[in-house]
């Protein structure tokens, strides 16, 4: 059974500290990686991807994914409240079928 | 505007009826998906279709059928074989099922179902 483990949380950081989100994953053959971030009674909003093994950045998000060791993180510089969600990773070995973790659910203090 | 929409945004449901959750998208894509989401849980995939004419189940398809007639509509029913349907129903779709960037998955806004 292919699995994606998320920490469920909550994760609480402090308004403009780095908020740091981790996913494991059990299929060595993964290719596609995905954060998705889930207001509460919305639906998921695509984040970011990342393919290549390494750091992806866009604006004050950041995906790292390290094939060897089977996991991908979110990092988010500046936290804002507004960043409050529930962030879901997703896994697709190239086909149709993403394979979701539980998410995570992130606080940031004001 | 390119997107997908979904409707009904709420839906009762009474118990031995059928109901269908409609979704609709305008982005062109070949593929699409139905999930359904329960809470402290992930995204479980009922049906997916990867083109016109032709659908596959997923892990969960017992109790609900979907037919994709037109690529832009991919409905879903919930039959009244379904004991537990109260749930978040989610529509996605993407470009086409394969091949990576083709298959970045898109949600609609999604339909939440009671059971009266």
């Amino acid at each position: 059974q292919k699995e994606v483990e998320q920490n469920s949380g909550p994760l609480s950081v402090p308004e403009g500290a780095i908020a740091s989100l981790n996913c494991t994953y059990s299929d060595r053959g993964s290719q596609s990686f995905f954060w998705y971030r889930q207001y509460s009674g919305k639906s998921p909003e695509l984040i970011m991807f990342i393919y290549s093994n390494g750091d992806k950045e866009d604006g004050r998000f950041t995906a790292q994914l390290n094939k060897a060791s089977q996991y991908v993180s979110l990092l988010i510089r500046d936290s804002q409240p507004s960043d409050s969600a529930t962030y879901l990773c997703a896994v697709t070995s190239g086909t149709y079928k993403y394979i979701f973790g539980t998410g995570t659910r992130l606080k940031v203090l004001a | 505007d390119g997107g997908i929409t979904q409707s009904p945004k709420y839906l009762f449901r009474k118990e031995g009826q059928n109901v269908t959750l409609s979704c609709e998208q305008n982005l062109n894509h070949d593929a699409m998906y139905w999930y359904r989401q329960d809470p402290g849980q992930g995204l479980r995939l009922i049906y997916y279709s990867q083109i016109v004419n032709d659908f596959q189940k997923g892990d969960i398809a017992e109790g609900y059928s979907v037919s994709r007639e037109k690529k832009e509509s991919f409905p879903l029913t919930v039959t009244s074989a379904q004991k537990n349907p109260t749930a978040f129903y989610l529509c996605a779709s993407s470009r086409s099922g394969t091949g990576k960037g083709q298959e970045t998955q898109y949600f609609g806004p999604g339909t939440r179902l009671l059971v009266l």
